[in-house]
């Protein structure tokens, strides 16, 4: 399975602002979409899990999936310090082999 | 809230022995997954395990590799003789059921080969 590429960062936000992460992929077999978030030498946490194309809402959280582009998405409303980690795009197709981004170390300042 | 656990969190050894990682996945999934993690690098899928059998693996894992389900809780990867390049964190995920795509992590049990 080919590459999910992730924009790198770090992104720095101050609190209450609107953050958007992005990734895009390139195997047209990928059909199943999520975001994790992962604190420094910790375990991914899953977020989102959105399947196909479309908007999948949660809290402050807005997954969004383009497959036409190639193209996904997550949005963090009214962001916190609490946020701050590195989040976690991931892709797969039937055979369930999760392909990861590198991850976007986001810092969200008091 | 069910979660996966791994243990040890932290396992030193020493370049050609063998280690063993252990999980308990979630109690009610079927599927279950290796990934590792080299510092400072990307998630790396493994092997995925199903129906008491690798279903997916990686170029990654190679002889020196393997995966066992010994009982109804618990899912192990072996690694027979470590190199220096296996350090890493190891992590195990499982999954629900067939039509269940969402994966969990477990904290990640961080392999130091010295």
């Amino acid at each position: 399975q080919k590459e999910v590429e992730q924009d790198p960062g770090p992104l720095s936000v101050p609190e209450g602002a609107i953050v958007s992460l992005n990734c895009t992929y390139s195997n047209s077999a990928f059909q199943y979409f999520m975001w994790y978030r992962q604190y420094s030498r910790k375990g991914p946490e899953l977020l989102m899990y959105t399947y196909s194309s479309g908007n999948k809402e949660d809290g402050r959280f807005t997954a969004q999936v383009d497959k036409s582009s190639k193209y996904i998405s997550l949005f963090i409303r009214d962001s916190q310090p609490s946020d701050s980690a590195t989040y976690l795009c991931a892709s797969t197709g039937s055979a369930r082999q999760l392909t990861f981004g590198s991850g976007t170390q986001l810092t969200v300042l008091p | 809230e069910p979660e996966v656990t791994q243990t040890p969190s932290h396992q030193v050894t020493q370049m050609g022995q063998e280690v063993i990682l252990r999980c308990v996945p979630i109690s009610n999934h079927l599927y279950f997954y290796w990934y590792r993690q080299i510092l400072g690098q990307k998630v790396e899928f493994l092997v995925s395990f199903y129906n008491n059998e690798i279903s997916e693996k990686s170029e990654i894992f190679d002889d020196q590799f393997s995966v066992e389900r010994p009982d109804g809780s618990n899912f192990t990867l072996k690694i027979r003789s470590t190199k220096l390049e296996d350090s890493a964190m190891y992590f195990c995920a499982s999954s629900g059921g067939s039509h269940s795509y969402e994966q969990y992590f477990g904290p990640g049990t961080r392999l130091t080969v010295t």
